[in-house]
């Protein structure tokens, strides 16, 4: 049972470049989640999904994209790649809504945008 | 929306002692509060919760206490070990509102001095 597993662990962008984040969970969840945590900010929705064909934003989904096209999986997209975007990102998924179960994260990616 | 404030930033303690954080929230229908520990190079991880129904819960040498009339919550941990070292964020949401419903502190970067 592997949980929440994210790919790359890191990752070095320039500027305007594009990549995919992936993030895959074995647990049969059908509430997925991305978030980034800055230092000192504490974690920041970007983007969710209550299941498969169902996505929405969240709180700064602004840069990003997500699909989800299976119970597993759910890509993070980032498309002009920018400074600001420099961040570790987590994905999540639960059994239930965020708010009231918990919640399992993958180890995170280190994203660096030069 | 939602605001939680988490204090302190950074909390150094020795081992074996006690360690308190707090944390205030600004929306009184929130009625469930989580914690996550985060250690070094993981993923935040679901260490205790509470629900608005109770005044104090406790699992081994964590405690978390709510007091719903001055809107604010806190994790006590006791006999202070070495493994307590992380970063430790706390959480609040409200039944109803939805999976982007839930949201963190800024956390706190628990030190044990040996």
């Amino acid at each position: 049972n592997a949980g929440v597993t994210q790919t790359p662990k890191f990752r070095i962008l320039k500027i305007g470049q594009s990549m995919t984040l992936q993030c895959t969970q074995d647990m049969n969840h059908n509430y997925m989640y991305w978030y980034r945590q800055d230092p000192g900010m504490g974690l920041k929705l970007i983007y969710y999904s209550v299941g498969a064909g169902i996505t929405d934003k969240g709180e700064v989904p602004n840069g990003y994209n997500v699909s989800r096209s299976t119970t597993e999986d759910f890509p993070l997209r980032l498309e002009l790649a920018a400074p600001s975007q420099t961040s570790v990102y987590f994905c999540a998924s639960s059994y239930s809504e965020g708010h009231t179960g918990e919640l399992f994260f993958g180890e995170g990616s280190r994203l660096t945008v030069l | 929306g939602e605001n939680v404030e988490q204090h302190p930033s950074t909390l150094s303690v020795q081992e074996g002692d006690s360690a308190v954080i707090k944390c205030t929230y600004s929306d009184s229908a929130s009625n469930y509060f989580p914690w996550y520990k985060q250690e070094l190079g993981k993923g935040p991880q679901l260490i205790i919760d509470i629900r608005s129904n109770v005044g104090e819960k406790k699992d081994q040498r964590i405690a978390v206490t709510l007091n719903k009339t001055a809107k604010h919550f806190s994790l006590h941990i006791t006999e202070t070990q070495p493994e307590d070292s992380a970063v430790y964020f706390c959480a609040a949401s409200w039944l109803g509102g939805g999976a982007d419903g839930l949201t963190f502190g800024k956390g706190t970067h628990l030190i044990i001095q040996p």
